[in-house]
């Protein structure tokens, strides 16, 4: 069936760090990528998508690419700030006998001061 | 992006009463809502998926008249949780989407609402 799998947190980072977020997926049909984040107490919002193969997803400095050959969606940050501490979701969204979301476990980051 | 409001934000309440939670999209007619719980420190629990007019469909293991799920227009859908118990507590998410044949399938996130039953 249709998954999502996504790097355990928490990930503790400093400030002005790399980040990535490993997220893999199977599906059956032709899905189109998300990653949601959600701050302390609130509900989700999405970060950004991509609709297609090789597609890039981009928002706030935050980017991922749709890999097909991979069946990945690694989110990637150059420089992270303590604004940035939050749960990261990656999901798919795939039509097939109905509409469907699956999300991830969630990431969890920290980053310090 | 779209909007869709949820509330209460928070909400606490005796054992054996009822809760309702709305979720309204302001800005846009959400065909499709979605309701989830989420446990502290987890991702996000599939309740039920509510269509415009249509009874919801409710996932595996969650109590159709436990949690009532109302979807009268195109822009409100209402949670209601019947004769709460503390194990009921839990943060509960709304979500909606233009669902239609070649749509992304991007979703619209209420804000939440935590409940906690005394």
């Amino acid at each position: 069936g249709d998954s999502v799998t996504q790097m355990e947190g928490p990930v503790t980072l400093s400030e002005e760090a790399f980040l990535t977020i490993n997220c893999t997926y199977t599906a059956t049909g032709y899905p189109s990528l998300f990653w949601y984040v959600q701050y302390p107490g609130e509900g989700l919002q999405l970060l950004l998508k991509a609709t297609k193969a090789d597609d890039k997803g981009s928002n706030k400095g935050f980017e991922a690419t749709y890999r097909k050959e991979t069946t990945s969606f690694h989110l990637e940050k150059g420089s992270v700030q303590v604004s940035d501490s939050a749960v990261y979701f990656c999901a798919l969204s795939v039509w097939g006998g109905g509409f469907k979301t699956i999300f991830g476990a969630g990431t969890r980051l920290f980053v310090k001061a | 992006g779209a909007v869709v409001s949820q509330h209460p934000s928070w909400v606490i309440c005796k054992s054996g009463t009822s809760v309702k939670i709305e979720c309204r999209s302001l800005d846009f007619q959400a065909t499709t809502m979605f309701w989830y719980r989420q446990f502290p420190k987890q991702s996000l629990m599939l309740m039920a998926t509510s269509n415009e007019g249509s009874k919801a469909t409710y996932e595996q293991g969650v109590e159709k008249d436990k949690f009532l799920i109302n979807h009268a227009s195109l822009t409100l859908s209402t949670l209601t949780v019947t004769s709460a118990h503390p194990e009921d507590s839990s943060f509960y998410i709304c979500s909606g989407g233009v669902l239609a044949g070649g749509n992304t399938g991007e979703l619209f996130f209420g804000e939440g609402s935590r409940l906690t039953v005394l």
